[in-house]
């Protein structure tokens, strides 16, 4: 068990230009999650897949956003035409199935738009 | 709509003092309940969760938490703060039966004084 895993950790871009980030679950788990955590903020939900089929989508998740896990396994959050008010740590997560399944997450992914 | 109150963005202890976190929240059912901590540029780790067993839950590091119905509150307390303590501590809810998708409060940050 390696934990959840994003890459990159960090990413300065400017405005405008297009990131994609990158989730490596813990294996065999089903569900993978997308947050969203601003400074002095707490985590917002974005996203959640069960395998490979994403079940919800936050209002956060603009048209500017997608995610996907294409095999069930790895999951990657793109955004388009980056916005300064996108700069934000995204934070991936995975859970072995729902209920009380403890949730683990990963240690985010810092995005800082110039 | 699932919403958490965390009484307190800061909250200063002395080392061997007791830490009490305050966390209330709203459903219309009574939720899973979990509280995570955050340390600086990390992911948030799992202290303990409730998942209507015992109302009494004890978690890692010394934590526990009491989920009290009457009160709609799951407070964090630690009979003995520890310098290693200080770090910002997040209250959540998951509804029953909604894929626990965790809906977070503000955080409260919490120093420990030598």
């Amino acid at each position: 068990d390696t934990g959840v895993s994003q890459n990159p950790r960090h990413k300065i871009t400017k405005r405008g230009q297009n990131v994609t980030f990158r989730c490596d679950p813990i294996s065999e788990h089903n569900r993978l999650y997308w947050y969203r955590q601003t400074l002095g903020q707490g985590p917002e939900f974005l996203t959640y897949f069960q395998n490979e089929a994403q079940l919800e989508k936050s209002r956060l998740l603009s048209d500017r956003f997608s995610a996907e896990r294409p095999k069930g396994s790895f999951s990657t959050l793109e955004i388009q035409r980056t916005e300064q008010g996108d700069s934000a740590m995204y934070l991936c997560a995975s859970s072995p199935s729902g209920g009380a399944d403890t949730i683990y997450f990963g240690e985010g992914s810092w995005l800082t738009v110039v | 709509a699932q919403s958490v109150t965390q009484l307190g963005s800061h909250v200063s202890v002395s080392e061997g003092a007791l830490v009490l976190l305050r966390c209330n929240y709203s459903s219309s059912v009574p939720p899973y309940l979990f509280w995570y901590v955050q340390y600086p540029n990390q992911g948030l780790q799992l202290l303990l969760k409730y998942t209507s067993a015992a109302t009494l839950v004890k978690g890692i590091n010394g934590f526990e938490a009491e989920f009290k119905k009457s009160e709609t509150s799951f407070h964090l307390t630690k009979p003995s703060a520890h310098m290693s303590d200080a770090a910002e501590y997040f209250c959540a809810v998951s509804p029953l039966g909604a894929g626990n998708k965790l809906t977070f409060g503000g955080g409260t940050r919490v120093l420990v004084k030598p």
